[in-house]
């Protein structure tokens, strides 16, 4: 596997609920983001984390909840989601902390399209 | 508010020409700044980021920063329709946090 890749691809599901989307990234890079795309709309970040620590968290619902065991590895769980959460979920990481702000490209996942019923 | 501005298009070229994407950011602090194509359906795909005022090249790609007026634009030499898709311009200061456009659809008819 190279880049960054997520899991589902597709997820449908109920309002009561529960899954998680996975994602993981294989370019040694010290950062993960948490992404949501909804239509005609520009990309909304939702969580942070870096070395995995959260370092933002972007006045996000408690029915999302990150997770992030270790530095390749992030989660989103999804719990009594809304039909309004239906979006494309996406995925990235970036190196952050070099000079002059270099680096910091953020490279995305294929992304998980989520439809809430 | 910390914002990056694009027209929304479609902005449609015939195949071969120049097509010319545009985008203004708000934040001076900004230090970086990237151009991601995204087709429909799929994510952004990284396609350029420059630092330093003045061009970048980069195949048939040319970006271009301008940190006295703030703004950045993305070049597409004999643009293909292949190169249909929508553009997202991106800035970031340095921190964890890129701030992303809405993006201008490109058109380039056969």
């Amino acid at each position: 596997e190279t880049g960054v890749t997520q899991t589902p691809r597709h997820l449908v599901m109920g309002m009561t609920n529960k899954k998680s989307l996975k994602c993981e990234q294989h370019l040694g890079h010290n950062a993960m983001y948490w992404y949501k795309q909804s239509a005609k709309k520009p990309l909304e970040l939702m969580f942070v984390y870096s070395l995995e620590e959260r370092v933002e968290n972007n006045s996000v619902p408690s029915r999302f909840s990150p997770e992030c065991p270790n530095s390749s590895h992030l989660f989103l769980h999804l719990h009594t989601l809304q039909p309004e959460d239906s979006a494309l979920y996406l995925c990235a990481s970036s190196q952050v902390g070099l000079a002059g702000g270099r680096g910091n490209e953020q490279f995305f996942g294929p992304g998980t399209r989520l439809t809430v019923l | 508010q910390k914002e990056v501005e694009q027209n929304s298009g479609p902005l449609s070229v015939p195949e071969g020409a120049i097509a010319s994407l545009n985008c203004t950011y708000s934040d001076r602090g900004s230090q970086s700044f990237f151009w991601y194509r995204q087709y429909s359906g799929k994510s952004p795909e990284l396609i350029m980021f420059i630092y330093s005022n003045g061009d970048k090249e980069d195949g048939r790609f040319t970006a271009q920063l301008n940190k006295a007026s703030q703004y950045v634009s993305l070049l597409i030499r004999d643009s293909q329709p292949s190169d249909s898709a929508t553009y997202l311009c991106a800035e970031n200061t340095g921190g964890f946090k890129t701030i992303f456009g809405a993006g201008t659809r490109l058109f380039v008819k056969a």
